[in-house]
């Protein structure tokens, strides 16, 4: 079965730049989507088809994928931000999520 | 605007069958490219996608889970219905259902999701 591997956590100082990392076997020819979850919460969609960012979602959420691994870049990090992350695409007819990132803000 | 609420019971013996309905409002399943998918989180756990159901009633199983799920919809009520069957403590998550926007395309996308239920499940 398909699988998504994400570091489980990466820590970032306010206003600087939080990178995660999501490989998969042959990613970069498939779409992959991000999703926010801060405690207690529904996930959020923040980044789909690779580096697009749905309506409402803040300009310093941006997405990339090359090779074997899409990327969520944080910009301009601040604590709000401070979340689980998970990556997700599909592959035969199943959809697949990444184990998740957790994401310090310090 | 698109919502989605689960609901169903929040506790469940072992081997009983879980049903859990998502009511949904803001599109309708008889909509081309449409759908709502079911996905779970235990207790501190990664998300779990389990099934999915589009607009033509085409669905959409889970390998690991697949004998043990069944997905429905009811596009009068703008419902969608999960069942589990043979449930086991390892099943305990919050249960969500998601909206699906260019189903089968390579760019869909799980793009509004309800608040989520959690079930338990315990003698």
């Amino acid at each position: 079965s398909y699988e998504l591997t994400q570091p489980p956590s990466v820590s970032v100082s306010p206003g600087q730049t939080a990178s995660i990392p999501c490989s998969g076997d042959q990613l970069g020819d498939k779409y992959a989507c991000w999703f926010q979850q801060k405690p207690g919460q529904s996930p959020v969609l923040v980044i789909y088809q690779d580096n697009q960012r749905p309506s409402g979602i803040s300009e310093r959420f941006s997405g990339s994928s090359s090779g074997n691994t899409a990327t969520l870049t944080i910009s301009g990090t601040q604590a709000m931000d401070e979340a689980d992350y998970y990556c997700q695409t599909w592959d035969r007819s199943t959809y697949v999520f990444g184990a998740g990132t957790k994401v310090t803000v310090l | 605007q698109i919502t989605l609420r689960e609901s169903g019971p929040t506790l469940v013996k072992p081997t009983q069958t879980l049903t859990l309905t998502c009511s949904f409002s803001g599109f309708s399943l008889t909509n081309n490219e449409e759908g709502v998918a079911w996905i779970r989180q235990p207790p501190a756990k990664a998300l779990e996608w389990l099934a999915l159901i589009y607009w033509d009633d085409d669905k959409r199983y889970s390998p690991s889970l697949r004998s043990r799920l069944t997905i429905t919809k009811d596009t009068s009520k703008n419902q969608v219905v999960l069942k589990l069957t043979n449930m086991d403590p390892v099943d305990a998550a919050t249960y969500y259902c998601a909206h699906t926007a260019a189903a089968r395309s390579p760019k869909e996308m799980f793009d509004s999701w309800g608040q989520g239920t959690l079930v338990t499940v315990s003698s």
